[in-house]
């Protein structure tokens, strides 16, 4: 089955930059979509098909895709983008979460 | 409002069985695939069960496929979970979400734009 890997963590200075990898054979070849999640609260999705933001999602927020990685970047991270991230894709008729990374903004 | 609100969680001894529900509110619940996904305590999301807007197309993951069944009435906006044979490992928060495609000029997908809050099974002697 397909395996989507993350960092467990990522730690960021305020107002700094954030990247979280998500690894996967081939996954360029994917779509890619990621979610936040903060603790006691549903999952939302913050970036789809790679790149793309669904409305209300900041601009500091970005994703990127290329052969076997694919990237969610926080810009100018604040105090509120501390949270668990996952990346998700279709395969092989099933849908696959990444392994998660929690993001700490220091 | 766009609601989905689950129900149905509870403590039940392993091999027992269990039925949620979802309640979808403010979309038109028939034109959607819908999702169930689970969270076990302290871990990451694992996808459980998809199903078409006309239950056409049913998935599972491989960890519950034979044991769960998913299902849905559209004339009632409810989708469902029967889950039998319950174990320990299906302890987690059990959330329905909608699946939407969302299209980047001809690229096209499904994502997960709504979620409910989530309602916890807990399996256990």
């Amino acid at each position: 089955s397909y395996e989507l890997t993350q960092p467990l963590s990522v730690s960021v200075a305020l107002g700094q930059t954030a990247r979280i990898t998500c690894g996967g054979n081939n996954i360029g070849s994917k779509n890619v979509h990621w979610y936040q999640q903060k603790p006691g609260q549903a999952p939302v999705l913050v970036i789809y098909s790679d790149t793309n933001r669904p409305s209300g999602i900041p601009e500091r927020f970005s994703g990127s895709n290329s052969e076997n990685t694919a990237t969610l970047t926080i810009s100018r991270a604040q105090a509120g983008d501390e949270a668990d991230y996952y990346c998700q894709v279709w395969d092989s008729s099933l849908y696959v979460f990444g392994t998660g990374t929690k993001v700490t903004v220091l | 409002e766009v609601q989905l609100v689950e129900s149905g969680g509870g403590l039940v001894k392993p091999g027992e069985s269990l039925r949620l529900s979802c309640a979808a509110s403010g979309f038109t619940f028939s034109s959607y695939s819908m999702n169930w996904v689970r969270q076990a305590p302290g871990m990451g999301l694992e996808w459980v069960s998809s199903i078409s807007s006309g239950s056409s197309y049913i998935y599972y993951a491989d960890s519950v496929k034979g044991r769960f069944t998913i299902s849905r009435d559209n004339a009632k906006n409810s989708l469902y979970l029967q889950m039998n044979s319950l174990r320990a490992e299906d302890t987690a928060v059990y959330y329905c979400a909608r699946d939407d495609l969302y299209c980047s000029g001809a690229n096209c997908a499904d994502a997960f734009d709504v979620w409910g809050q989530g309602t916890m099974v807990t399996v256990s002697s």
